[in-house]
């Protein structure tokens, strides 16, 4: 069964600080891997999707990387702002029968403070 | 292009009665997923549409629960003789390929 682990829980950090979260994933053995944001009381706003093939996407102020040998996931931010705080969020799908589903992690809370 | 979208977005009810909650998908998306957050924790796969068929349920999904996508559109999650056990927030997504993209979500309180 699929487990996957984000590290930190929590994360304090100061405004312009450039900061890495981590995910790992027990079975390398997925489809692709997708990073999410979620405000709180709020709905997942997708951040970015690395298909099993590639190894890092980028969008903006974020990258993400993947190495699926080691089963882990980084998701970098630069120059970090407080709109930027949130619970981030690592979700993978496994390449088996069920390649639709995501299995997610708790989350990481990321705290900007101006 | 409108996102995904949930009605209600929060709803209290008493324990053993029943609900339902509905969820537009982005038009032209033919997969459509129901997830199941509580608080703390990471949403957990519930079932899954591909069009109008239900392809997995999984087996968090008691029978109590129900889902329906007519005609491959909308889609309705029904939830019967509630327990307080089934607070929670209701996620939905849908997605044409691999991105899925989520809706606000339906937060569910049984008192």
């Amino acid at each position: 069964k699929q487990e996957v682990t984000q590290i930190p829980a929590a994360l304090s950090v100061p405004e312009g600080e450039n900061l890495v979260l981590n995910c790992s994933f027990t079975d390398s053995a997925i489809y692709n891997l997708q990073w999410f944001r979620q405000d709180p009381g709020k709905g997942l706003t997708s951040l970015l999707l690395i298909q099993s093939s590639q190894r890092e996407q980028t969008s903006g102020r974020l990258n993400a990387s993947l190495d699926k040998s080691s089963g882990r996931s980084t998701l970098y931010i630069a120059a970090s702002q407080p709109g930027d705080s949130a619970t981030y969020l690592c979700a993978v799908i496994g390449s088996g029968g069920s390649n639709y589903k995501l299995t997610f992690g708790k989350g990481t809370l990321l705290t900007v403070n101006p | 292009d409108t996102g995904v979208s949930q009605d209600p977005r929060h709803k209290i009810t008493k324990r053993g009665q029943n609900v339902t909650f509905r969820c537009d998908p982005i038009s032209e998306h033919n997969r459509l997923y129901w997830y199941r957050q509580t608080l703390g924790q990471g949403p957990e796969f519930l079932t899954y549409f591909q069009n109008e068929a239900q392809l997995e349920k999984s087996r968090l999904l008691s029978d109590r629960f129900s889902a329906e996508r007519p005609k491959g559109s909308f889609s309705t999650l029904e939830i019967q003789r509630t327990e307080q056990g089934d607070s929670a927030m209701y996620l939905c997504a849908s997605s044409l390929y691999n991105e899925q993209f989520f809706g606000p979500g339906t937060r569910l309180t049984v008192l």
